[in-house]
């Protein structure tokens, strides 16, 4: 079984300063890991994903992850933040073994809410 | 455009009253979910859908139900045994290819729920 830690509930940060959102993982087969935007009151959309090949992955909106397998994270950064990247922040993850043929399901972080000040 | 459609996006509902949330997609997936949203919780999964006619409990099923007559449209009834309904439910799909779309859900845009 699979579960995600969100390490931070809230992260607030002035606007073009970094931020990192940090994300562990625990599972004892190989997965698929995904970052997902939800901004208020509306749904997730996806930020982007780690399947396989590269460990540096970019995203959408300048959002950059890196896979890190010793140390099962996947924290999410970007090098400059604007006031519209306010929004909830959610890491998933999902079974890539071939165990779990089509039924992929996600297992997901808490969420971590970044607030952008001017 | 393609997507979800979620209806209505607010909905109160009276004690001892069902109601039904809709989720239509035409994304020609195969796979739909629904997930309960409440503050500081994450997402929980109330049912999910792999394929036409079939569906399984996720994880806090106690109080819904669901049907997949069509694949296009899946629908979550919040019955009166559900004691604390009020939260924000999210509909989402997938396409159950083995490609490079493995299991990204794409999300509908909500529908709140309240207790009058």
């Amino acid at each position: 079984a699979q579960s995600v830690t969100q390490l931070d509930s809230q992260v607030p940060v002035f606007e073009e300063a970094p931020v990192e959102l940090r994300c562990n993982y625990s599972s004892s087969v190989s997965v698929y890991l995904f970052w997902y935007v939800q901004y208020p009151n509306q749904g997730l959309q996806l930020l982007l994903k780690y399947l396989s090949g590269s460990t540096l992955v970019k995203g959408i909106n300048g959002f950059e992850a890196e896979f890190n397998k010793s140390q099962t994270s996947f924290h999410l950064r970007k090098p400059s933040v604007h006031i519209s990247d306010t929004a909830e922040y959610f890491c998933a993850v999902s079974d890539a073994g071939p165990a779990a043929g089509n039924n992929r399901k996600l297992i997901w972080g808490l969420g971590t809410s970044l607030a952008v000040n001017p | 455009d393609g997507g979800i459609t979620q209806s209505p996006k607010y909905l109160f509902r009276k004690e001892g009253q069902n109601v039904t949330l809709s989720c239509e997609q035409n994304l020609n997936h195969d796979a739909m979910y629904w997930y309960r949203q409440d503050p500081g919780q994450g997402l929980r999964l109330i049912y999910y859908s792999q394929i036409v006619n079939d569906f399984q409990k996720g994880d806090i099923a106690e109080g819904y139900s669901v049907s997949r007559e069509k694949k296009e449209s899946f629908p979550l009834t919040v019955t009166s045994a559900q004691k604390n309904p009020t939260a924000f439910y999210l509909c989402a799909s997938s396409s159950r290819s083995v490609g490079s779309a493995k299991n990204i859900q794409y999300f509908g845009a909500g529908t709140r729920l309240s207790v009058l």
